[in-house]
């Protein structure tokens, strides 16, 4: 299980750390991501963290500004988000990769930027 | 980045029906594509994977199929709880992209 939080209603510029807890399954076995959804843009990939946390990887529209970690010892995953745009407004995922694909979601927290 | 489109953006149907959704990819994948099904208020859930693998758990009604740039995702004997949006993923190559979705609807 994928138990997400830390979603919320922020200022554009500002910042936010969403967190996702795993529960049976261990991080240090998984690939795991983020990936948004929007009423407009429909689903987006944002970013991937190898089971070793060796590699990660970011999406062009929020390299730079978004940042991936992970707790292990927590079994935790991270997304801490930096100067954040009105575009940025969505449903975030955490979701576990599989053979490419996503089999395992989080529950979705949202993030809503605006002034 | 490879863009999915998919085809129809909506459809209806009655229970009982058989259905066809396809995904175009603009260049070949492989066979590295997802379905996913999503509910209001849930988070999309896995169908089948590499184009044609059922995902346990998935009622086999689903089936996948395609190669190259085209794939589709038919359902058979629609039932009541199969009334949602579907999607399409390609992990062939970063980034992984989705198509736009296909919302089915009670006819």
């Amino acid at each position: 299980q994928l138990a997400q939080s830390g979603g919320g209603l922020v200022q554009p510029g500002g910042s936010l750390k969403l967190s996702c807890e795993v529960s049976g399954f261990s991080l240090s076995d998984s690939e795991m991501n983020w990936v948004r959804q929007t009423p407009g843009r429909g689903l987006e990939w944002l970013s991937y963290i190898s089971s070793r946390g060796t590699s990660i990887l970011y999406a062009d529209s929020v390299r730079g500004r978004f940042t991936t970690s992970r707790d292990t010892a927590k079994n935790s995953l991270f997304l801490q988000m930096n100067s954040l745009k009105v575009e940025d407004t969505a449903m975030y995922y955490c979701a576990r990769r599989r053979y490419g694909d996503f089999d395992r979601w989080g529950q979705g927290t949202l993030v809503t930027v605006a002034s | 980045d490879i863009q999915m489109t998919q085809s129809p953006s909506s459809l209806s149907a009655s229970v009982g029906d058989r259905v066809i959704i396809t995904c175009r990819a603009s260049q070949g994948i492989a066979k590295s594509l997802a379905w996913y099904q999503q509910k209001p208020g849930e988070a999309p859930k896995v169908l089948l994977y590499s184009a044609s693998r059922l995902d346990t758990g998935a009622p086999s009604r689903f089936s996948g199929s395609g190669s190259g740039t085209d794939y589709s995702l038919t359902i058979n004997n629609l039932q009541p709880e199969d009334f949602a949006t579907y999607y399409c993923q390609q992990y062939y190559s970063t980034p992984d992209t989705f198509g736009q979705g296909t919302k089915l609807e009670i006819k």
